[in-house]
């Protein structure tokens, strides 16, 4: 089945403990992107790449890091967490960037207090 | 950059009426227009698109429109039932080959009340 899994979908932590979301696609897909959503905002892009080793910012980027060094896995970094990272965070990926339709994941649920 | 704004922020609705959702956009360049549904504890699931060169486009009980002259597009579901209760967003974005990715609106809470 062709998705795009998250993990965990849940997390509770503390402010400045390090973690790490996972995200993989099983698609092929070239094309992969972080989102958070926070009510009332919608869903904005925290980083994208356009393929392996190719990463840029998105529209809120602070506090975040990514990397893609295989095609199907783009892993969210949170290297000290504080408490307005507390979000729904989602994993998308589609076959080349920009327009083509996005697969979401499930989304993972952050907690930082 | 682009700016999309999406209203109403909730709507409710009898099962078998219509509901119609509006986002308008700031960036005359944008010419992807998508509609995502997110059910709830799901991610997001494209439902319907339409690039600027229509202006309207139907799937089934879905349509959208576009008014390209007053950047802004809508939805219409008609004869609507409890499954479509969902949250709705729509997108925009530059299909042009640059790195602008979708900018998403603040999204709508659809209830269908039987």
């Amino acid at each position: 089945e062709a998705q795009v899994t998250q993990n965990p979908r849940y997390l509770i932590t503390v402010t400045g403990k390090k973690l790490t979301v996972t995200c993989s696609q099983n698609m092929n897909h070239e094309y992969m992107s972080w989102y958070r959503q926070d009510p009332g905002l919608g869903l904005r892009q925290i980083y994208y790449s356009m393929n392996v080793e190719v990463t840029d910012k998105g529209d809120v980027p602070e506090g975040y890091k990514v990397s893609r060094k295989e095609k199907r896995n783009f892993p969210l970094i949170l290297e000290s967490p504080s408490p307005n990272q507390t979000s729904l965070y989602f994993c998308a990926s589609s076959l080349f960037l920009g327009t083509y339709e996005q697969y979401f994941g499930p989304g993972t649920r952050l907690t930082v207090t | 950059g682009e700016n999309v704004e999406q209203h109403p922020s909730t709507l409710s609705v009898q099962e078998g009426d219509s509901a119609v959702i509006k986002c308008t956009y700031s960036d005359s360049a944008s010419n992807y227009f998508p509609w995502y549904k997110q059910e709830l504890g799901k991610g997001p699931q494209l439902i319907i698109d339409i690039r600027s060169n229509v202006g309207e486009k139907k799937d089934q009980r879905i349509a959208v429109t576009l008014n390209k002259t007053a950047k802004h597009f809508s939805l219409h579901i008609t004869e609507t039932q409890p499954e479509d209760s969902a949250v709705y967003f729509c997108a925009a974005a530059i299909s042009s080959g640059s790195a602008r990715q979708l900018t998403f609106g603040s999204g709508t809470q659809l209830t269908v009340l039987p």
